[in-house]
């Protein structure tokens, strides 16, 4: 079953563009995380926010958590056209024992 | 560390064949993932092992589909008998419970089945 619902399903910005994804969750969350795909190939871990965390950075990544609201954004600024790919928010519920639930993802293109 | 290993990377089968996907964890990783990736469904978590050990399996589809983790650093994924319902991308992952750099994931297995 899906938890993390992400929006847009596509987002398509020139290059130095900024680009905002969002994330919705229904349950109560441990952390949430977002993850790359690039075509053809496994995700890769970017961030993790964990539930008492508001804001996080990671380079040319922010990520914000409103645990009142059950949602999350990515947002990642002067895009580049190596930045085009999907990304995915994942939650781990306040439960032990619960693997990493995924959303199906947004797919950014990013032109230059 | 090379990484989670999946092989084979491509399998074409034909309806009711067996079905063997393979998976080896980072070494010193606890916790190893088996997903199924489809257009229509996203990313489903199949079954999730911890320390060898079965947590939850109540994603895997029907009896179909079976999993083991002899040891820790090598997982199999089998589907007997497989049908073209099967074909997807077959992910596996692992991580570390004390570290917060998230799951691992390996490049996958790209399973058609006609």
């Amino acid at each position: 079953s899906q938890q993390g619902e992400e929006d847009p399903q596509a987002l398509s910005i020139q290059e130095g563009e900024n680009a905002t994804m969002n994330c919705s969750y229904k349950t109560s969350i441990n952390n949430l995380q977002w993850y790359r795909q690039n075509s053809g190939r496994g995700l890769v871990h970017l961030i993790l926010i964990r539930s008492n965390e508001r804001e996080k950075h990671s380079g040319r990544l922010r990520v914000t958590l409103d645990t009142s609201k059950k949602s999350s954004s990515l947002l990642i600024t002067a895009s580049r056209a190596a930045d085009t790919a999907s990304y995915f928010c994942a939650t781990a519920r306040n439960q032990a024992g619960t693997a990493l639930i995924f959303g199906k993802g947004t797919t950014l293109s990013v032109s230059s | 560390d090379a990484g989670v290993i999946q092989s084979p990377r491509h399998e074409v089968t034909e309806m009711g064949q067996e079905v063997t996907l393979r998976c080896k964890p980072i070494s010193g990783h606890n916790s190893l993932f088996w997903y199924r990736q489809t257009m229509m469904r996203g990313l489903e978590l199949l079954i999730y092992f911890n320390n060898n050990v079965p947590i939850d399996d109540s994603g895997m589809p029907e009896d179909r589909f079976s999993a083991k983790m002899p040891n820790a650093s090598f997982s199999t994924l089998k589907i007997q008998p497989s049908e073209p319902r099967d074909s997807a991308v077959y992910f596996c992952a692992s991580s570390h419970p004390d570290r917060n750099d998230g799951y691992t994931f390996g490049s996958g297995t790209r399973l058609t089945v006609v």
